[in-house]
């Protein structure tokens, strides 16, 4: 099973919205509504922002959305800040294994 | 507040055992959950380990399955990780991290760089 594919870079101005892309097949993403994002810092341990497919644990602003279609899995964060510069990895059940995304580096211009 | 702290070797040599223990306080890995383990390499990016359910079932990676153990001691509130004949391949950032289930993890520990080298 190889890792889920996203794009290496996104950018966006303050205020302006990112969408980051999560590509699967029908064994993982496509097959079930288990997939997960997570926000890192260098240095840091990965933080989780979204869960099955599109919802938030307690203190994730609502700023960042997610969603999913077929096998690509899709995190959008909206009114971008600074503090949202980061990478991002988007990550999916897959029966008997949990699969992570390449990972996308976000970039507030 | 669910911290969790990984504690191993930070070298360790090809062909060797890699033994890494996490430390959990704040919620009893006994009561609910799982718990995991991720490692992450700027070659492989995150890769998923492993996880052990509370109640001591285990769930390895595949393409790790012939070489790892995961097992969990509850009076002193860890689990660890053994991962054997060691690679450079194996070189990574470990993290431990609660597992909700089904590719969700909540908690992470801050992590331990683990060098296979001779």
């Amino acid at each position: 099973q190889s890792a889920l594919t996203q794009p290496p870079s996104a950018s966006g101005s303050p205020g302006q919205s990112v969408t980051i892309s999560c590509t699967g097949t029908s064994s993982d993403v496509g097959g079930y509504n288990l997939v997960s994002w997570y926000q890192q810092y260098p240095g840091k341990a990965p933080k989780l922002m979204i869960y099955e497919v599109n919802k938030r644990p307690s203190g994730v602003p609502d700023r960042f959305s997610a969603s999913k279609s077929g096998n690509t899995a899709s995190l959008t964060v909206s009114g971008l800040q600074a503090e949202d510069e980061a990478d991002y990895y988007c990550s999916s059940y897959a029966g008997t294994n949990n699969l992570f995304g390449t990972g996308t580096k976000v970039t507030v211009l | 507040q669910v911290q969790l702290q990984e504690s191993g070797p930070g070298l360790v040599k090809p062909s060797e055992t890699l033994s890494l223990t996490c430390t959990v306080s704040g919620y009893s890995i006994s009561s609910g959950f799982y718990w995991g383990w991720i490692r992450q390499s700027p070659v492989k990016g995150l890769e998923w380990i492993g996880a052990i359910s509370h109640s001591g079932s285990t769930y390895y990676n595949p393409s790790l399955k012939s070489r790892l153990s995961v097992s969990m001691d509850t009076s002193r509130s860890q689990f660890s990780l053994k991962l054997h004949f060691l690679t450079a391949a194996d070189t990574a950032m470990y993290y431990c991290a609660r597992d909700l289930g089904s590719s969700v993890h909540d908690y992470w520990g801050q992590g331990t760089l683990v060098t296979v080298s001779s």
